[in-house]
C-alpha cells in the first residue's frame, strides 16, 4: 500500500509570491495534518483536517490555509512568501483524529 | 502548556544500548510517540505508548513512561549504524488536535 504521497518534493520560490502543497493520505485515513519543520527544529503544527472540516489550527498567520477535499487529500496554500517560510512542509495522515500519524517525505519550499 | 524537551546530542559505539529522554509538561497528554528522521527525509513512525502504560517493548526498542515525572525515554537495543538519526519525542495534545515535538535528539553511532 501506498504511504502519505506529497507533492511536489522540492519548490524555489520568491519572496511575496504564492504556493500550493499537496498531499495524498493513506488509503482509508480520513484525516491530515499539516507541519512545518525549519532546519535544525522539530515540527510545528498548522492545520489538522478531518472529514474536510478544520479540527486544529497552530499559531500561523493567516497568510496559511489550507482544506481538504471529498476524496481526503489536502492542499496547503501559503500567501505573500516570507524567506522565513522556507522550511520541511510534512504532511500527516491518520485513521482519525486520535491515532497513530504517519508522515510524508515532506516538501522542501525554499523561498528567495 | 506544552513544551517538549530532549537533550541535543547522543554518541554511542555500535552493539552498545542507546537511551534518548524526553519530558513533557502537558498533563492531558494521552499518546505519547518516537519518529525516526534520517537526512533528507520525513519522519518515521518508530513506537508510541499509551499514558495509563510504563512500558511497551517493540523488538530491539523500549519506550519506558514515568507520569508521575512526565518523562519518557526511548532505549535501542545493540545500536547499528542505521540507527544513526535525529529522534523525535512527540505528545499529542487532544484539545488542540495536535502533536508537539522536542526538538529533536542526533544519535550518532560510531564503529
Amino acid at each position: 500500500d501506498a504511504g502519505v504521497t506529497q507533492s511536489p518534493t522540492h519548490l524555489i520560490k520568491t519572496r511575496g509570491q504564492q504556493v500550493t502543497l499537496r498531499c495524498s493520505p493513506i488509503s482509508g485515513h480520513k484525516s491530515v495534518s499539516w507541519y512545518q519543520q525549519v532546519l535544525g527544529q522539530g515540527p510545528q503544527f498548522i492545520f489538522q483536517y478531518y472529514e474536510k472540516e478544520e479540527r486544529g489550527r497552530g499559531n500561523f498567520p493567516d497568510r496559511f490555509s489550507a482544506r481538504q477535499f471529498p476524496n481526503y487529500s489536502s492542499e496547503l496554500n501559503v500567501n505573500a512568501l516570507l524567506l522565513g517560510d522556507s522550511a520541511l512542509y510534512l504532511c500527516a495522515s491518520s485513521l482519525g483524529t486520535l491515532a497513530e500519524a504517519f508522515f510524508g517525505q515532506g516538501t522542501r519550499l525554499t523561498v528567495v | 502548556g506544552e513544551d517538549v524537551e530532549q537533550s541535543l546530542f547522543l554518541s554511542v559505539r555500535e552493539g552498545d544500548s542507546s537511551v534518548i529522554n524526553c519530558t513533557y509538561t502537558d498533563s492531558s497528554s494521552t499518546y505519547l510517540y518516537w519518529y525516526k528522521q534520517e537526512p533528507g527525509a520525513g519522519l518515521q513512525l518508530l513506537t508510541y505508548i499509551f499514558s495509563n502504560m510504563d512500558m511497551k517493548q517493540d523488538q530491539r526498542l523500549t519506550v519506558l513512561l514515568n507520569k508521575k515525572d512526565k518523562h519518557l525515554s526511548l532505549r535501542i537495543a545493540d545500536t547499528q549504524t542505521g540507527d544513526s538519526a535525529i529522534y523525535f519525542c512527540a505528545e499529542w495534545i487532544p484539545n488542540d488536535y495536535k502533536l508537539s515535538f522536542g526538538a529533536g535528539t542526533t544519535v550518532t553511532v560510531r564503529a
